[in-house]
């Protein structure tokens, strides 16, 4: 089952913008991630953020979490045209498989 | 450098017949995982595995069939019972269950 849940589900900005995107979660969990997805390719692992922790960085990404509100924000820097691709948050709370969100999809025009 | 190696990367099958889709990883990983994603959408857990020898079903593994006989190798196989098997199918590893995953590039299958 789909448990994250992205929004938008597009989004486009122009080069030098900041991209943030967010994501809704339904039960409790252990933690969460945000990957990347560039057209026709596997997923890229981006950041990791424990339910214990509320914000964490990755040079122009930064993630928040609310586990009160049972979401989560990734905040893209400075955005570059190699940053178009559709973003996904996974949410773990069984320990054992991640389950995936519909993903947003990210443009980024020069 | 270590990886996941899928392969093909495009499938044809035909009606009633069974494909396997291949899924190979040389990080050492306990943890394996293959998914579909159907265009727009996200990925749906088919099946994964947490060690040699032992596999669970994901939230739609029906008409699909997977064994892992080898840490490296965990095959798919997508049967004649699965009646909608046009997908994007993923292949996946982590160290444990809920650890960051590794993706190969993807094995595309279409009905002839």
């Amino acid at each position: 089952s789909q448990q994250g849940e992205e929004d938008p589900q597009a989004l486009s900005i122009q080069e030098g913008e900041n991209a943030t995107m967010n994501c809704s979660y339904k039960t409790s969990i252990n933690n969460l991630q945000w990957y990347r997805q560039n057209s026709g390719r596997g997923l890229v692992h981006l950041i990791l953020i424990r339910s214990n922790e509320r914000e964490k960085h990755s040079g122009r990404l930064r993630v928040t979490l609310d586990t009160s509100k049972k979401s989560s924000s990734l905040l893209i820097t400075a955005s570059r045209a190699a940053d178009t691709a559709s973003y996904f948050c996974a949410t773990d709370f069984s320990g054992y498989a991640l389950n995936f969100g519909k993903g947003t999809s990210l443009l980024v025009t020069p | 450098d270590g990886g996941i190696t899928q392969s093909p990367k495009y499938l044809f099958r035909k009606e009633g017949q069974n494909v396997t889709l291949s899924c190979e990883q040389n990080l050492n990983h306990d943890a394996m995982y293959w998914y579909r994603q159907d265009p727009g959408q996200g990925l749906r857990l088919i099946y994964y595995s947490q060690i040699v020898n032992d596999f669970q079903k994901g939230d739609i593994a029906e008409g699909y069939s997977v064994s892992r006989e080898k840490k490296e190798s965990f095959p798919l196989t997508v049967t004649s019972a699965q009646k909608n098997p046009t997908a994007f199918y993923l292949c996946a590893s982590s160290l444990e269950g809920n650890q960051p995953q590794h993706f190969g590039d993807g094995t595309r299958l279409s009905i002839l």
